[in-house]
């Protein structure tokens, strides 16, 4: 089936504004994980979702950021009153399970850009 | 803090040298080791990956990766590379249920 799917792929914004990055995850994929991916550095890991387990958020920077799963699919990543070191890609990769013993699947990301 | 290190940050190499990526990593118990390839324009994709087993792992493109526990490193190694290896490699480690990342390597390969 397809893969993980990402929207919008690029989103320019400004200083303040609020934004909302959805993920798609891979049908059947039980976990769900958030990556940020700023210039020059790796990727850094900001949320995951595994079925109905409350999400570990340990590596959200901000209470400017959140994210939730509906129906243990689709997850949607907010950014509020949006700053300009937000600006990264944003990745999105489900896996079967947990990432211990499964292999992850990563979208195409999403470019945001805070003016 | 537990962390991912990748010592390179630009490789550059010709068509048919050979390449090993340095990977190093601070966890000490057991941990799941990967390393992802970025393609220009395309997404992370896997190129292998150590569970348990064999220290000697094989992965997709000629490429193997040696897990060495003492030294705490993965090193990623391939023994001729080629113009369609440039791309970001990055080397993960996954002790908890999330994969931490290196900063990632760009290799650069030259025809």
């Amino acid at each position: 089936g397809a893969g993980v799917s990402q929207s919008p792929s690029n989103k320019v914004t400004e200083k303040g504004k609020d934004v909302e990055l959805r993920c798609d995850p891979i049908s059947g994929h039980t976990a769900l994980y958030w990556y940020r991916q700023s210039l020059g550095q790796g990727l850094e890991f900001l949320i995951y979702f595994q079925g109905n387990s409350a999400p570990d958020k340990s590596g959200l920077p901000s209470d400017r950021f959140s994210a939730e799963r509906t129906g243990g699919s689709v997850s949607t990543l907010t950014i509020q009153r949006t700053q300009q070191e937000d600006s990264a890609v944003y990745l999105c990769a489900s896996s079967q399970g947990l990432v211990m013993n499964n292999e992850q699947f990563f979208g195409p990301g999403t470019r945001l850009t805070v003016l | 803090a537990q962390s991912v290190s990748q010592h390179n940050h630009h490789v550059i190499l010709s068509e048919a040298a050979s390449l090993e990526l340095g990977c190093n990593y601070s966890y000490g118990g057991t941990v799941n080791l990967f390393w992802y390839v970025q393609y220009p324009g395309q997404h992370l994709q896997l190129l292998l990956k150590y569970f348990s087993g064999d220290p000697l792992v094989k992965g997709i493109k000629g490429f193997e990766a040696e897990f060495i526990k003492s030294k705490f490193s993965f090193n990623l190694r391939k023994p001729s590379v080629q113009w369609s290896d440039t791309a970001e490699y990055f080397c993960a480690a996954s002790p908890a249920r999330q994969l931490t990342f290196g900063s990632g390597t760009q290799l650069t390969v030259l025809p």
